[in-house]
């Protein structure tokens, strides 16, 4: 069974930053073909893809956050990292992260976690 | 890389059909075969209804379909239920960045 479990802080300030963990089991991010994305939500607002980390470390970020954003894995822990800085009071969100099927589809996610910006 | 334009909102009765739209460009829907659909019921994790274009997980129910014409992809859902009443979001492979969503469709059945 394939379960992707998302891990981090409920709450950040303002410019601090925001480590989120994403711990999998089911599939290894070494077998060929697999990638994991970070996606977030921000409360009743769409969903928004992030970063994206390959089984051979390629990684992919969104255009707009590109210079805040960093994805890495450690194949060992079965875990997905992913590191944002400078926090905003928008970047308040549920972030999931998925388990991609081929080049285009999420079909694993994760619960989701909030984190909230706020003084 | 814009977001997917879907409608704000759709509805139906029980039983009727219904279709969410999708618009892209070229750089996303028209250039590539990797147009996926979500179902999002309010808090809780979207789940895939539909992968490449026209393909449907296991377990996802066959009044669930996809398709796509140029820049422009579809879902349909066939014999509306209310459990289906739910956000629905597209998104699509891109020439720029690996995936873009749609801007999510609230589907109410009436």
């Amino acid at each position: 069974q394939v379960t992707l479990k998302e891990s981090g802080p409920a709450l950040v300030k303002p410019t601090q930053t925001l480590t989120l963990t994403c711990t999998f089991s089911g599939f290894s991010l070494s077998t060929r073909a697999t990638r994991v994305s970070w996606i977030r939500q921000p409360p009743g607002k769409a969903l928004e893809w992030l970063a994206r980390i390959d089984w051979d470390d390629d990684k992919f970020y969104s255009t707009s956050l590109k210079t805040r954003l960093t994805i890495s894995k450690d194949t060992s822990k079965n875990q997905v990292v992913l590191i944002l800085t400078n926090m905003d009071p928008v970047d308040t969100a549920t972030y999931y992260c998925a388990r991609m099927a081929g080049p285009g589809a999420f079909d694993i996610w994760g619960q989701g976690t909030m984190v909230t910006v706020s003084s | 890389q814009s977001a997917l334009t879907q409608p704000a909102s759709v509805s139906g009765s029980p039983g009727q059909p219904i279709t969410i739209s999708c618009s892209g460009t070229s750089s996303d829907i028209g250039g590539y075969d990797y147009v996926s659909w979500y179902q999002q019921h309010p808090g809780k994790a979207p789940k895939l209804m539909i992968y490449d274009v026209i393909n449907r997980p296991s377990g996802v129910s066959s009044r669930f379909s996809g398709s796509k014409s140029g820049n422009t992809a579809s879902l349909t859902i066939s014999g509306l239920q209310a459990e289906d009443e739910a956000d629905y979001y597209c998104s699509s492979y891109t020439s720029s960045t690996p995936v873009v969503f749609g801007g999510g469709t609230k589907l109410t059945v009436l």
